[in-house]
């Protein structure tokens, strides 16, 4: 079935560092792809989302390409804040299905 | 907009009681709503979706009798945890759509701990 990996945490990183998360994914025909954050103690927040190949979904800083040849939407964020310190976590939606498939999510910490 | 409102945040009972959960959408009309359960530092395991006005679709190993689940109206979605026991500890979070739209919009999340 269709399925996402995701890189494992966790991630410290000092402020106003480049951050990257991996996300690759396994699917047949053409899945949406999103990023969610969670910060503690609290539910999902979408942070962006692409629908098709070579959409690039930005906001807050944070960016994601759709890339269908390398079956991937990595996140990146040039500099990261304190207040980025949270879990993110990659999610695939099948072209042919209403449910979300998570990957297991990547604890970011971000050092003052 | 797209806000979903979860309640309780967080409910401490004793072992064998009965516990409900709300999951409401505060400005859209949800058709479908999805109850996920979060263990520490783990992804989110689907338990069922829901669709309004018909039984909840339950995902393979999860107890229908044990987390009953009812979508009566387009906001509102419940979920009872039902003689809840301590291994029921964890955080639940629901999310809702509008018409099979995504993204899915979530709640807050319920932390549930069982004595």
């Amino acid at each position: 079935g269709d399925s996402v990996t995701q890189m494992e945490g966790p991630v410290t990183l000092s402020e106003e560092a480049f951050l990257t998360i991996n996300c690759t994914y396994t699917a047949t025909g053409y899945p949406s792809l999103f990023w969610y954050v969670q910060y503690p103690g609290e539910g999902l927040q979408l942070l962006l989302k692409a629908t098709k190949a070579d959409d690039k979904g930005s906001n807050k800083g944070f960016e994601a390409t759709y890339r269908k040849e390398t079956t991937s939407f990595h996140l990146e964020k040039g500099s990261v804040q304190v207040s980025d310190s949270a879990v993110y976590f990659c999610a695939l939606l099948p072209s042919n299905d209403y449910k979300l498939s998570f990957g297991a999510g990547t604890t970011v910490t971000v050092r003052a | 907009g797209a806000v979903v409102s979860q309640h309780p945040s967080w409910v401490i009972c004793k072992s064998g009681t009965s516990v409900k959960i709300e999951c409401r959408s505060l400005d859209f009309q949800a058709t479908t709503m999805f109850w996920y359960r979060q263990f520490p530092k783990q992804s989110l395991m689907l338990m069922a979706t829901s669709n309004e006005g018909s039984k909840a679709t339950y995902e393979q190993g999860v107890e229908k009798d044990k987390f009953l689940i009812n979508h009566a109206s387009l906001t509102l979605s419940t979920l009872t945890v039902t003689s809840a026991h301590p291994e029921d500890s964890s955080f639940y979070i629901c999310s809702a759509t509008s018409q099979g739209d995504q993204p899915q919009h979530f709640g807050d999340g319920t932390r549930l701990s069982i004595l």
